[in-house]
């Protein structure tokens, strides 16, 4: 079992410029959602979904995008990259709401 | 919107007990608490989670009082390779379904030899 795979692992990005972070799972989990950690922060919540087509902003939605088209997929899309950006990402499925959840290794993204 | 209080950080030796304690004074009737462990640079891991009472696993144990304002996380002793941040989530119902974790800076446990 693979579990939840992010890619890519590591990303620099210029100012403006956009792109898409994958998470894929293979555990069937319905509840999916994407974090981000800053230096010596706690992961904040930046969108997440109980399932297909349907997704809900968190606590730091700006800037970000994201779909469900599939139980597998949950795609994080920047739309154009700002320094404020920088951080690491973390993707997190779960089969319910009050479950264990499980992490992805993260993508560290910078914008220069 | 249940939010959690923790200790920003503690220390340790190898082979003591350690107890991190969570408040989380505005529980809601239907919120689990859930202990998550973080190592540098991966993302965080289940280690616990409980409703009421004592839930005992391999890895710790997790006591909550009658009122369930409050939480303790205990590791039984520790080892070097316990040195991570904690963090102790209480289930956010303002999201929908409550699906969403909600996470503080946590608790950053050092543990030396």
């Amino acid at each position: 079992n693979a579990g939840v795979t992010q890619t890519p692992k590591f990303q620099v990005l210029k100012t403006g410029q956009s792109m898409t972070l994958q998470c894929a799972q293979d555990m069937n989990h319905e509840y999916m959602s994407w974090y981000r950690q800053d230096p010596g922060m706690g992961l904040r919540l930046i969108h997440y979904s109980v399932g297909a087509g349907i997704t809900d902003q968190g606590e730091v939605p700006n800037g970000y995008n994201v779909s469900r088209s599939t139980t597998e997929d949950f795609p994080l899309r920047l739309l154009s990259a700002a320094p404020s950006q920088t951080s690491v990402y973390f993707c997190a499925s779960s089969p319910d709401s009050n479950t264990e959840a499980f992490f992805g290794q993260g993508t560290r993204l910078t914008v220069v | 919107l249940a939010k959690t209080t923790q200790p920003i950080s503690m220390d340790s030796y190898e082979g003591q007990e350690v107890n991190i304690t969570c408040s989380h004074n505005n529980i809601a009737t239907n919120d689990y608490i859930t202990w998550y462990q973080q190592f540098p640079s991966q993302g965080p891991r289940f280690i616990i989670q409980g409703y009421k009472t004592k839930v005992t696993n391999e890895v710790a144990s997790l006591f909550i009082p009658a009122d369930r304002k409050s939480s303790t996380l205990s590791l039984p002793r520790v080892s070097l390779s316990d040195t991570a941040v904690y963090y102790c989530l209480v289930g956010d119902m303002t999201y929908q379904a409550g699906t969403a974790l909600i996470f503080g800076k946590g608790t950053t446990l050092s543990v030396s030899s």
